[in-house]
């Protein structure tokens, strides 16, 4: 298996800046990815690396180092409408290795 | 004009039948997918479809049989549901190239409930 490691859940203050960290252990994968998915919902993609360094979209960022088996997702001026569980995966031959995720509280 | 849906989103039934769940998708991607989410969030892939061919089958017992009359359908057929079949199942769909392209898009999910 892949091993996804996320923490279980995490709680951060409205306007604030959060760090959602994800690690790994496998051998090889084509890219990884960062989910969002709100109680009740269907996941939806956030960020997608492949090459190791940072990918920025607006308030999300994400950051993989291969070397070291460590993404994280990073949330600027967090919103409440940000609540959700954020999941790491991982993409290698047509299938997608999930971590558990990551429950995230924003409060005012 | 959704993307990926899927039907029924709920689904209560008793222990020892049978139910099907059915999954579209307009993309026009080629590889289709069913997941299943425990009650601890986790998401396991169960089987893929490429074009109408099997291409993933994750151990899952043969009571759960997928059909995929073309590529813009992949259905669940369940026989003899038992209890800890209850979770929430989610279609997607994907277009399998090496790059961000490679994203599932999911359906809205069906929570099934065995009782």
């Amino acid at each position: 298996g892949q091993n996804i490691d996320q923490p279980t859940e995490m709680t951060a203050t409205e306007g604030a800046i959060v760090q959602i960290n994800c690690t790994y252990q496998t051998s090889g994968f084509n890219g990884l990815f960062w989910y969002q998915q709100h109680a009740g919902e269907a996941p939806t993609f956030l960020s997608y690396n492949v090459l190791d360094g940072l990918e920025e979209k607006g308030r999300f960022s994400s950051f993989l180092s291969r070397s070291k088996g460590y993404s994280y997702l990073l949330l600027k001026e967090l919103q409440m409408k940000d609540s959700a569980s954020y999941l790491c995966a991982l993409y290698n031959f047509n299938k997608f290795y999930f971590g558990s995720g990551t429950k995230l509280n924003v409060k005012p | 004009d959704t993307a990926v849906s899927q039907t029924p989103k709920y689904l209560v039934t008793q222990m020892g039948n049978d139910k099907s769940i059915k999954c579209e998708q307009n993309l026009g991607h080629d590889t289709m997918y069913w997941y299943k989410q425990d009650s601890k969030k986790f998401l396991k892939i169960m089987f893929s479809y490429n074009n109408k061919e099997l291409i993933i089958n994750e151990t899952v017992p043969n009571r759960f049989s997928p059909k995929s009359p073309d590529k813009a359908h992949l259905n669940l057929h369940i026989n003899s549901l038992e209890l800890g079949d209850s979770a929430v199942y989610f279609c997607a769909s994907s277009q399998a190239t090496a790059d961000e392209s490679e994203k599932l898009f999911f359906g809205s999910g069906t929570q099934l409930s065995v009782l």
